[in-house]
């Protein structure tokens, strides 16, 4: 069954924590993203992976890092240095340019 | 970068009645539209999208026109029902990143 899977489902962080979101694919997508959604905000992009390796800044990401070792797979840190963290994020893959983005279910994290 | 321009934020009908999402966006470079649908607690799905060599695309009830000119584009629902009440968003696909509008809440009352 071919999909991209977030974990996990919901998230607690502890202020000064780092967490890590997993997000892994089968669907042997070269590009990957991450996008932080808030209410009323949309889905802003944090950082995006056309090829492994090799990762690109989008446009709030200051405060998370990724790391693309992998095809398969694209994790995401929310690092202590990210003072609002607490959101929806999610995770896509693309096949090639221009075609469908599939998603993840979302991860939602909220610091306690 | 890419900036996508989403109006209404809130759109209420009644069921039976159409509705009408249109979004705008900066990058001439910009070639491929698609609109995702986002039920409650639930991922984006992609419901419709269309390419800059097209002007207009219909799949039953929905359909999506582009005005390359202008930059803009618009999502049209028609006959609407309570199932269509969700989030929809509008992004706009540049060089390397797809680009997401903030989203429109479509409430459809029976």
């Amino acid at each position: 069954d071919g999909g991209i899977t977030q974990s996990p489902k919901y998230l607690f962080r502890k202020e000064g924590q780092n967490v890590t979101l997993s997000c892994e694919q089968n669907l042997n997508h070269d590009a990957m993203y991450w996008y932080r959604q808030d209410p009323g905000q949309g889905l802003r992009l944090i950082y995006y992976s056309q090829i492994v390796n090799d990762f690109q800044k989008g446009d709030i990401a200051e405060g998370y890092s990724v790391s693309r070792e992998k095809k398969e797979s694209f994790p995401l840190t929310v690092t202590s240095a990210q003072k609002n963290p607490t959101a929806f994020y999610l995770c896509a893959s693309i096949d090639t340019r221009d075609t469908e983005a599939f998603f993840g279910q979302g991860t939602r994290l909220t610091v306690v | 970068g890419e900036n996508v321009e989403q109006h209404p934020s809130t759109l209420s009908v009644q069921e039976g009645d159409s509705a009408v999402i249109k979004c705008t966006y900066s990058d001439s470079a910009s070639n491929y539209f698609p609109w995702y649908k986002q039920e409650l607690g639930k991922r984006p799905q992609l419901i419709i999208d269309i390419r800059s060599n097209v002007g207009e695309k219909k799949d039953q009830r929905i359909a999506v026109t582009l005005n390359k000119t202008a930059k803009h584009f618009s999502l049209h629902i028609t006959e609407t029902q309570p199932e269509d009440s969700a989030v929809y968003f509008c992004a706009a696909s540049g060089y390397s990143t797809l680009t997401f509008g903030k989203g429109t809440m479509l409430l459809v009352s029976p």
